[in-house]
Order: C-alpha cells, then structure tokens, then sequence
C-alpha cells in the first residue's frame, strides 16, 4: 500500500466549475499535509498547507482534512484553464515528507 | 525574497561518471530536502539535511549522498551513474527540518539529469 494515494486522473471539469481533487494516507503519525501545482517541465509549487481536521480556505482553493478517515482534498472553485496541471499531496510523518503520485487536471474552455 | 537556487539547471553525464547537483535554499531556512521525480515513481525522498547534519534518509543505494554547509547551502552527489539514475532532481528548502508540523517546504526549479 502506498504511504499517500490519488487518482492519477485525468480529471477533466468545464472552465468555472469545481474541481475535487482527492488523496488518502496510510501514516497515522502524519501531522500535516500539503498541495502542490506543477506545470508539466517544471518544479512543484505549493498552494495549500493543512494541519487541522476541517477545512482552510485560500482564495478559489479549500484544503479539507479528516484524520480519522486518513483523507485530504482540495477544492477548486471556478476552475480556469490556467488551472490545468499535475496536482500533488504530500504529508508529513515522522520521518519525511511523503508525495502522492500527482492527480493530472484538465479544465475544458 | 530569492527562492531556492538550483545549480546546474541541466545536465548530461555518461554511466559510470559522478556528479554533483548545488542547491542554494531560500535565505533564513535551515532545512534542505532533496528528491527524484520521474514519470514512472514520481517524487521520492533521498535525504534531508538540517543545521549540517543528515536528519533523513530515503531509500536509495549509497552512491547517492549528500551534505550541507554551514551557510545552509547543499550538495548531492551521485556517484558510478546508471541509465536508471535519469530523472529531475529537486531540492526543497524550509525553515525546520524534522518533526515539525508546520514546515512547509518550497522547491527549486530542479536540476534534469540524463544518463547516457
């Protein structure tokens, strides 16, 4: 089992909806977690810290965590085409920084 | 602020030789992680280094090594390269190493190496 899964997509959503962008972990001892955007060619670039259970809210981006049921997301609201990139969640544990595997997103103009 | 500074941006190397891959963090942080991505393992954890000392280690084989200096700048070094070794190199910078919760990490522009 993975220490943190996504979907690997593509997710595929209309110019001004909502993407939902999901990722579980199996490290209970994680204490905080991470999305990140990277554009394909280059490095990751981070949009959203969480630690809490609940959610946090930046601009057009909701983190959502549920430690109980080892789950995070990301919400984006009006989804533009400049939105269309490899979408990563990483957590923290004990030992290191742990990365999913990247859910690819497509916003359609 | 400056981010964090990758030296040299690309790179190609034949198997058999070494290299060395520089990495300048953002000024003040003190933590310096370093990762492979490629398109079939995506990111993976080489190490992480914090006030000069190596914190973590990933699993990777011993040709891979690294260390930081005093003024929180960090080397890799990848000795007898192997074609498997082709990948981004990335190094993230923050401004704790270790446990700390609330460490968010920001990455360089990465350094592409390819074995040939």
């Amino acid at each position: 089992q993975k220490e943190v899964e996504q979907n690997s997509g593509p997710l595929s959503v209309p110019e001004g909806a909502i993407a939902s962008l999901n990722c579980t972990y199996s490290d209970r001892g994680s204490q905080s977690f991470f999305w990140y955007r990277q554009y394909s060619g280059k490095s990751p670039e981070l949009i959203m810290s969480i630690y809490s259970n609940g959610d946090k809210e930046d601009g057009r981006f909701t983190a959502q965590l549920n430690k109980a049921s080892q789950y995070v997301s990301l919400l984006i609201r009006d989804s533009q085409p400049s939105d269309s990139a490899t979408y990563l969640c990483a957590g923290r544990g004990y030992q290191k920084v742990t990365f999913g595997t990247g859910t690819k997103l497509q916003v359609i103009p | 602020k400056a981010g964090v500074t990758q030296t040299p941006r690309y790179l190609i190397k034949t198997r058999g030789q070494q290299v060395t891959l520089s990495c300048s963090p953002i000024s003040g942080h003190r933590s310096v992680s370093w990762y492979q991505q490629t398109p079939g393992q995506g990111l993976q954890f080489l190490f992480e280094y914090f006030s000069e000392t190596q914190r973590n280690k990933g699993n990777f084989p011993g040709r891979f090594s690294g260390r930081q200096f005093s003024n929180s700048r960090s080397e890799m070094n990848v000795s007898t390269l192997e074609l498997g070794d082709s990948a981004l190199y990335l190094c993230a910078s923050s401004l704790w190493g270790g446990q700390s919760s609330y460490n968010e990490q920001f990455f360089g522009p990465g350094t592409r190496l390819t074995v040939l």
